[in-house]
């Protein structure tokens, strides 16, 4: 079981880039590293999925270093409407379905 | 994206009564759903997974009896929480699997039990 550490909580101004770092020491070879946002009393919702190096979409990128022990999800010029709690989640695998929730980041954008 | 629909979104029961949760993806077919429950301020805890035909597997600690687990088709899952008590309060939450390596989350279900 692939645990996850992250910051508990961050602070950014509007408009700055914002990188959240997850830690999962023992990943598993076929485990995909996947991002989440969730908004009070909401349902988590999808941001970004890899499983190395870099992934671009229209939101955000994800930064996988070769050793897969950690992640980094960047999301360029934060508006007041990304103030959310982010995780970072792994597992999904092609053969397995574990997919465990860790503390989440609590961001906050100031004006 | 992915639509997956809850419903109810809010319930609320009395003591000793028992509450379906239904979990439906829209427009692909899932082959596993997972249950969540989180409390406020909490991170998001997994209840059970349960793949399409066949029993749920319930985390440790999770009271099969008491939260029962259908996935008896593609496209839905349902959790009946039995003999609810104040205790169970929480917001409950299913995922469904999409083909590959996405979940995607319904809007959640807030349970109140009086």
């Amino acid at each position: 079981l692939a645990k996850t550490t992250q910051p508990i909580s961050m602070d950014s101004y509007e408009g700055q880039e914002v990188n959240i770092t997850c830690s999962h020491n023992n990943i598993a070879t076929n485990d995909y590293i996947t991002w989440y946002q969730q908004f009070p009393s909401q349902g988590p919702r999808f941001i970004i999925q890899g499983y190395k190096t870099k992934v671009t979409n229209e939101v955000a990128s994800l930064f996988i270093p070769a050793d897969r022990k950690s992640s980094t999800l960047s999301l360029p010029r934060v508006s007041l409407s990304d103030t959310a709690v982010y995780y970072c989640l792994v597992g999904l695998t092609n053969t397995g379905n574990q997919f465990y929730f860790g503390t989440g980041t609590s961001l906050t954008v100031i004006p | 994206g992915a639509v997956v629909s809850q419903h109810p979104s809010r319930v609320i029961c009395k003591s000793g009564t028992s509450v379906k949760i239904e979990c439906r993806s829209l427009d692909f077919q899932a082959t596993t759903m997972f249950w969540y429950r989180q409390f406020p301020k909490q991170s998001l805890m997994l209840m059970a997974t349960s793949n399409e035909g066949s029993k749920a597997t319930y985390e440790q600690g999770v009271e099969k009896d008491k939260f029962l687990i259908n996935h008896a088709s593609l496209t839905l899952s349902t959790l009946t929480v039995t003999s609810a008590h104040p205790e169970d309060s929480s917001f409950y939450i299913c995922s469904a699997r999409k083909q590959g390596n996405e979940a995607f989350f319904g809007q959640g279900t807030r349970l109140t039990v009086v």
